[in-house]
């Protein structure tokens, strides 16, 4: 049971560019998060998904879009990278919330 | 809107020491509470969660935290600290129709030979 699988493990990106970090998990649960880890700040939630097609805004949302096709993937997108969007990249899901959630180990990204 | 406060974004203990991380948190309704441990390069691992009954709680490795409603409190404690439990820790709280956790800053525990 693989859990929740976060690709790459990092990246590189020159100011501008665009990229697509991938979220999937083989557990079949509904609820998908992405957050965002800077030190000192703790986490910060960028997008949230309750189930396929149904995604919604977090905290630090701008720069940043989603989609949620199947239930398995959550994949978050950049589309003009910057120096800002330097951070360690969390994805999670949960069945309902009430357990917690089971993170991916995460993407660490760098924009310069 | 919830929020989390965690007094101390360093605390360090000697080996075998009480360790207490503090966790105060801000909530509009009854809280589902949660500790979080990241060990270096790693994603988050869940310690232990308050949802509902016992306020008393107790984690993997030998932690236990309280809810204390009155005190807005779910402070992380362990008896006696191990080298292996140096890493950072994070209290959150969940809210939302989607659950989502709202973390703490974060403490990172140094444990002293």
């Amino acid at each position: 049971n693989a859990g929740v699988t976060q690709t790459p493990k990092f990246r590189i990106l020159k100011i501008g560019q665009s990229m697509t970090l991938q979220c999937a998990q083989d557990m079949n649960h509904n609820y998908m998060y992405w957050y965002r880890q800077d030190p000192g700040m703790g986490l910060k939630l960028i997008y949230y998904s309750v189930g396929a097609g149904i995604t919604d805004k977090g905290e630090v949302p701008n720069g940043y879009n989603v989609s949620r096709s199947t239930t398995e993937d959550f994949p978050l997108r950049l589309e003009l990278a910057a120096p800002s969007q330097t951070s360690v990249y969390f994805c999670a899901s949960s069945s309902t919330g009430e357990g917690g959630y089971t993170f991916g180990s995460g993407t660490r990204l760098t924009v310069v | 809107a919830q929020s989390v406060t965690q007094l101390g974004s360093h605390v360090s203990v000697s080996e075998g020491a009480l360790v207490l991380l503090r966790c105060n948190y801000s909530s509009s309704v009854p809280p589902y509470l949660f500790w979080y441990v990241q060990y270096p390069n790693q994603g988050l691992q869940l310690l232990l969660k308050y949802t509902t009954g016992a306020t008393l709680v107790k984690g993997i490795n030998g932690f236990e935290a309280e809810f204390k409603k009155s005190e807005t409190s779910f402070h992380l404690t362990k008896p006696s600290a191990h080298m292996s439990d140096a890493a950072e820790y994070f209290c959150a709280v969940s809210s939302g129709s989607a659950r989502q956790l709202t973390f703490g800053s974060g403490t990172q525990l140094t444990v002293l030979p």
